[in-house]
């Protein structure tokens, strides 16, 4: 079965540091990837998905991913850490079937003024 | 406004009680999902619907009822409530399976005293 672990459980940047979450996953074949991000008091919300293809990907709101195969990872990143992304981050992976999302357990990003 | 809606976000009830989680979707999607999010357990799936009348479960279905006369409704009722489904639950569509994007609602927050 598959399975996404999310080592951090919080990580706290500064306003404008570089942020990277980490994400690894334990999955039999190429892996559907997903990055998700929840605002306080909210439903989830899609960042990007990695399908096949290049191995870095772009989403929303300034993020970024990198697939590496080798090393089981789906690391997410940003340059430039803004107030606003203060939230929770969830990793994720589809199974074998395609209907069913397994989530990490989140990292909690907390942003210093 | 078109999107995804749950009622109620908040209820409190006491051990042994009924209670129904309801859920709206206006986009026509065919899946629909029903997740609960705990701390340390990230989000778990419940049940999942494919379309009207078909309804499977995800990992933790216990204690758990769904149904899906209609495309555009999902509900999730707990026949027993007890302590330990105190928890957030979200409801989730997707246009497909392939594509992973599910869209969130806000939550339902359950208290079982």
């Amino acid at each position: 079965a598959q399975s996404v672990t999310q080592p951090d459980i919080h990580i706290t940047v500064s306003e404008g540091a570089s942020l990277e979450l980490r994400c690894n996953y334990s999955y039999g074949a190429t892996p559907y990837l997903f990055w998700y991000v929840q605002s306080p008091g909210q439903g989830l919300q899609l960042l990007l998905k990695y399908f096949s293809g290049d191995t870095l990907v772009q989403g929303i709101k300034g993020f970024e991913a990198e697939f590496k195969r080798s090393q089981s990872s789906f690391n997410l990143r940003k340059p430039s850490v803004h107030w606003s992304d203060a939230a929770e981050y969830f990793c994720a992976v589809v199974n074998n079937a395609g209907n069913m999302l397994t989530f990490g357990g989140g990292t909690r990003l907390m942003v210093k003024p | 406004d078109a999107g995804i809606t749950q009622s109620p976000r908040y209820k409190i009830t006491e051990t042994g009680r009924q209670v129904t989680l309801m859920c709206h979707q206006t986009w026509s999607h065919s899946y629909m999902f029903w997740y609960r999010q705990d701390l340390g357990h990230g989000l778990r799936l419940i049940y999942y619907s494919a379309a009207a009348d078909i309804t499977d479960k995800g990992e933790v279905p216990d204690g758990y009822v769904v149904s899906r006369s209609k495309t555009e409704n999902f509900p999730l009722t707990l026949e027993s409530a007890t302590r330990s489904q105190t928890s957030v639950y979200f409801c989730a569509s997707s246009e497909s399976k392939e594509t992973g994007e599910l869209f969130f609602g806000e939550g339902s927050r359950l208290t079982v005293l």
